[in-house]
């Protein structure tokens, strides 16, 4: 089945980067994208970006360009979501999934990154 | 870009009634680029339907979607207790976006 495991929680500084991992199994890594869907606390969702699973070709939501990285490895069926320069309003559950045509059909179960001095 | 309004922001129902949510664009888009999404406290989200009126694999039947341009509505026939929950729109084109949520909680 389906599945897609994310890295633990995170606690950063103000400034600091994070990387938070995903790793999917139970589907052909390449023919499908992975995107990644932020929920600060007790707000909606917030789509951040998607990544191709086959070319790495990215999109980037507008107001995170330029402190957004997406990256895969191809070996491990993993994806990656780089964020710099750390706010405090950049803490948030971070999801990631599995994206095909603008949907996702399947989640990661959340990865809670903390900003706080 | 487009905006996503979702109304109400709270609707207080029964087990067995019948909700219905509504999801406005700010501009006229393609049925086939909307979808709806739920989910629980604790939980990620779930995908629902798509293409506005598709469920998902495993939806059960008694979610239904329906609209085109820009209203667009999800409808749950009778309320069943693990139904309660928020349900978000999302609008799929070239710029993803989803709509701020409606909560469906128990009366």
């Amino acid at each position: 089945q389906v599945q897609l495991v994310q890295s633990a929680a995170e606690v950063k500084k103000p400034g600091a980067s994070v990387k938070v991992s995903c790793e999917a199994s139970g589907y052909p890594f390449i023919s499908y994208g992975i995107s990644w869907v932020r929920q600060a606390p007790g707000q909606g969702l917030e789509w951040m970006g998607w990544i191709s699973g086959y070319h790495g070709n990215t999109q980037y939501a507008k107001r995170l360009q330029g402190r957004v990285t997406m990256t895969t490895d191809t070996s491990t069926s993993t994806a990656y979501l780089e964020l710099r320069g750390l706010r405090s309003d950049d803490t948030a559950v971070y999801y990631c999934g599995r994206y095909e045509s603008g949907l996702v059909d399947f989640w990661g179960q959340g990865t809670l990154v903390t900003v706080s001095s | 870009e487009i905006v996503l309004t979702q109304s109400p922001g709270t609707l207080s129902l029964s087990p067995g009634e019948r909700a219905t949510l509504s999801c406005r664009a700010s501009q006229t888009i393609s049925s086939t680029y909307l979808a709806w999404y739920q989910q629980k406290p604790g939980q990620a989200p779930r995908l629902l339907i798509y293409a506005a009126s598709t469920r998902a694999t495993g939806i059960p039947d008694r979610f239904s979607g329906s609209g085109s341009g820009t209203d667009f509505t999800l409808t749950i026939s009778r309320l069943e207790p693990e139904d309660f929950a928020v349900y978000y729109c999302q609008h799929f084109g070239n710029s993803p976006t989803f709509g701020p949520g409606t909560k469906v909680d128990i009366k």
